[in-house]
């Protein structure tokens, strides 16, 4: 079946670095990425949307020129959180799917970001 | 093979009728997740459950673990029903999700 691989899966970085996390589909063309964010214990949060070559789709609340996202290939976005500080940890999860609204989804399997 | 089935894909359901969405997994949890995810995207989550049933209004999850299969039924559905509901299973630090099954709810 349809493959997204998150990497990576953990990363432990210092404040005020940037962090970059990739999502690949690896046996299909993502026309729609999306990423999320998951506090503990709570449900996934949706930070933004992305399709290929075009500028990705900020949910409200979300800075975008903190968590920048890419998406310049079908096959590849990426999300960089910039000048990370504690309060951006949290654990990362994308997502991606082939076609229309209607397409199956498939998520990668997470990255568990801690600032320290 | 999937670490988490869902099933059916697809589902078309005229305004009313009974639906079930079924999830089967093969890792160890603790507990299982059902969520929403509405067409814009944005993901609601329905249920967390660990044992037997959990119900929400129109909405019952149950959840057999020997059997590793749970269920999401939706009582009485209407179009504001349609979209795409996943189960997701949580083991340590990684989430498995299910592919999802996208629900229309025909008037």
């Amino acid at each position: 079946g349809a493959v997204v691989s998150q990497h990576p899966s953990r990363v432990i970085c210092k404040s005020g670095t940037s962090v970059k996390i990739e999502c690949r589909s690896l046996d299909f063309q993502a026309t729609t990425m999306f990423w999320y964010r998951q506090f503990p214990k709570q449900s996934l949060m949706l930070m933004a949307t992305s399709n290929e070559g075009s500028k990705a789709t900020y949910e409200q609340g979300v800075e975008k020129d903190k968590f920048l996202i890419n998406h310049a290939s079908l096959t590849l976005s990426t999300l960089t959180v910039t000048s990370a500080h504690p309060e951006d940890s949290s654990f990362y999860i994308c997502s991606a799917r082939s076609g229309p609204r209607n397409s199956p989804l498939h998520f990668g399997n997470g990255t568990r970001l801690t600032v320290t | 093979k999937n670490e988490v089935e869902q099933s059916p894909q697809n589902l078309t359901a005229q305004e009313g009728e009974f639906i079930t969405i079924n999830c089967s997994y093969s890792v160890g949890i603790s507990a299982l997740h059902w969520l929403q995810q509405h067409p814009g995207g944005g993901i609601v989550s329905l249920f967390m459950l660990s044992s037997g049933k959990k119900k929400h209004g129109r909405l019952i999850a149950t959840i057999n673990i020997q059997e590793k299969h749970s269920s999401l039924h939706i009582t009485a559905s209407h179009p504001r029903d349609s979209a795409v509901y996943i189960c997701a299973v949580p083991t340590g630090n990684q989430f498995y999700f299910g592919t999802g099954t996208s629900l229309t709810v025909i008037p």
